[in-house]
C-alpha cells in the first residue's frame, strides 16, 4: 500500500514550457486535491475532484488545468509555465463517508520555473 | 467563509521543555479542526483532529490540543519536546457539513534546540 505518490519529485522548467504532474493513490479514495505551498502562505487549494470524471476550481486555479480520467489518478497541468508558479505542489486524497475529514498527502513535487 | 490564524511563524524551544503552538479560527458554521505536521522534505501528515465530544484531543507523538469554542482557538501543546519534533505544524479547519473544504494556516516552524 503506497498511499499517495507523486511524479516527478523535482522539475525545472523555462517560462512558457508545459508539463503535467501526476498524482496516484491506491486507497480507493473518492476525493482528490492539488495544493501549492509557498513560504508564508501555507497551503492553497488549486483544484479538486469529488469523483472520477469530475473536477472543480479551488482558491488559486488560474494557469492550471486538471483531469481525473481514472479514480486513482489526478493530473495537474501547466500549459505555459510562469515564474510565479515556482512552488512545491502537494496532492492529497480522502474518503467519502466515515473518515472523510482526514486528507492523506503525497511527498510533493518541487517545481522551479526560470 | 472560514479562516485560520497561526499566531507564531517560528517557535524555538529547548529540548525537554514544554511548547504551545497557537491557532485561532473563524467560521460562520460548525467546523472540524486539525493539526498536521510536515517534516523536512515530506508531505503533511495528520497529528490530531477534533470532530466532536471531548474538547481535549490527544494525537501522535505525545501532542495534544484543546478546542475552545468561546475563544475560537485550537492550541497545540506538548509537555516535553524532543529533537525529532522539529518540523512545521499546520492548523486547519473544515466545514462539518457538505463538501469538505479545508483551510490551512500559514504554518508554525518548531525548532527544538539541543
Amino acid at each position: 500500500n503506497a498511499g499517495v505518490t507523486q511524479t516527478p519529485k523535482f522539475r525545472v522548467l523555462k517560462t512558457g514550457q508545459s508539463m503535467t504532474l501526476l498524482c496516484a493513490q491506491d486507497m480507493n479514495h473518492e476525493y482528490m486535491y492539488w495544493y501549492r505551498q509557498d513560504p508564508g502562505m501555507g497551503l492553497r487549494l488549486i483544484h479538486y475532484s469529488v469523483g472520477e470524471g469530475t473536477t472543480a476550481k479551488g482558491e488559486v486555479p488560474d494557469g492550471y488545468n486538471v483531469s481525473r480520467l481514472k479514480k486513482q489518478n489526478f493530473l495537474l497541468g501547466l500549459e505555459s509555465a510562469a515564474p510565479s508558479q515556482t512552488s512545491v505542489y502537494f496532492c492529497a486524497s480522502s474518503y467519502v463517508g466515515a473518515g472523510t475529514d482526514t486528507q492523506y498527502f503525497g511527498p510533493g513535487t518541487r517545481l522551479t520555473v526560470l | 467563509a472560514q479562516s485560520v490564524t497561526q499566531l507564531d511563524s517560528q517557535v524555538p524551544v529547548f529540548e525537554e521543555a514544554p511548547v504551545e503552538l497557537r491557532c485561532n479560527y473563524s467560521s460562520s458554521v460548525s467546523v472540524y479542526l486539525f493539526w498536521y505536521v510536515q517534516y523536512p522534505n515530506q508531505g503533511l501528515q495528520l497529528l490530531l483532529k477534533y470532530l466532536s465530544g471531548s474538547t481535549l484531543v490527544k494525537g501522535i507523538n505525545g501532542f495534544e490540543a484543546e478546542f475552545n469554542k468561546s475563544q475560537t482557538s485550537f492550541h497545540l501543546g506538548k509537555p516535553s519536546v524532543h529533537i525529532s519534533d522539529t518540523a512545521e505544524y499546520f492548523c486547519a479547519v473544515m466545514n462539518s457539513g457538505g463538501y469538505q473544504k479545508v483551510t490551512f494556516g500559514i504554518g508554525t516552524k518548531l525548532q527544538v534546540i539541543p
